[in-house]
């Protein structure tokens, strides 16, 4: 299964809102997690089950979706959320999306 | 606290082997599946492979099977991956990564710190 994130790059401001969105080239169910990756970092995990959030993940970011389309969106851009975002499904063997790489304007 | 401590990183050239280790500690280990996901310098995260919590399963990437071999040591806390036959193309920081089910959904809660794998001549 493919998944393709839009857009790749993304430039914002602190205390924008923005949305990151991933398609799936199957339908997934809710098998989708989002992943946050600063440079030379290991991933974290934001969200699971496409909406769930993860326990100490602030509660600016938020998922929804199902099947072929999601999307993680942050509510208000802290400083600290310039990072690439990485979409994952684990319907079937895991597969990660392309990234989107979202820096300060 | 929890955590995942990869080694055995380094340069090899092409056609050789490496093994990496993956240390666990602050959960119970032989309950959890475990998987290694690699990323190329500069590149987007690749899944590589999955073992059973208790080694009975395993699956590999289309990209490594046959050449890679992911396996584990209850007794001592550790994941492994044997990489042999590497390729340029195997270049990467290699994690290793705890799969945990939050009901009936799964996800990667915890990663290692990785560990660069260079093949070069």
């Amino acid at each position: 299964i493919q998944l393709t994130q839009s857009p790749s790059f993304l430039s914002a401001s602190v205390g924008d809102r923005v949305t990151i969105t991933c398609r799936a080239s199957q339908g997934v169910s809710s098998y989708l997690a989002w992943y946050q990756q600063k440079p030379g970092k290991a991933p974290k995990l934001l969200i699971y089950a496409a909406s769930t959030l993860q326990s100490g993940v602030p509660s600016r970011f938020s998922g929804s979706g199902s099947e072929t389309e999601f999307t993680l969106t942050i509510s208000s851009l802290q400083p600290e959320d310039f990072a690439t975002y990485y979409c994952q499904q684990l319907n079937t063997y895991p597969t990660f999306g392309q990234g989107t790489r979202l820096e300060i304007k | 606290q929890v955590q995942l401590v990869e080694s055995g990183g380094g340069v090899v050239q092409p056609g050789g082997s490496l093994r990496l280790s993956c240390a666990a500690s602050g959960f119970t280990f032989s309950n959890s599946g475990m998987h290694w996901v690699r990323q190329a310098p500069g590149k987007g995260l690749e899944w590589v492979a999955f073992i059973r919590y208790d080694g009975s399963y395993k699956h590999y990437a289309d990209s490594v099977k046959d050449r890679f071999t992911v396996s584990r040591d209850n007794s001592k806390n550790t994941l492994y991956l044997q990489m042999n036959s590497l390729r340029a193309e195997d270049t990467a920081v290699y994690y290793c990564a705890k799969e945990t089910w939050f009901g009936g959904y799964d996800a990667f809660d915890i990663w290692g710190q990785g560990t660069m794998v260079i093949v070069s001549s």
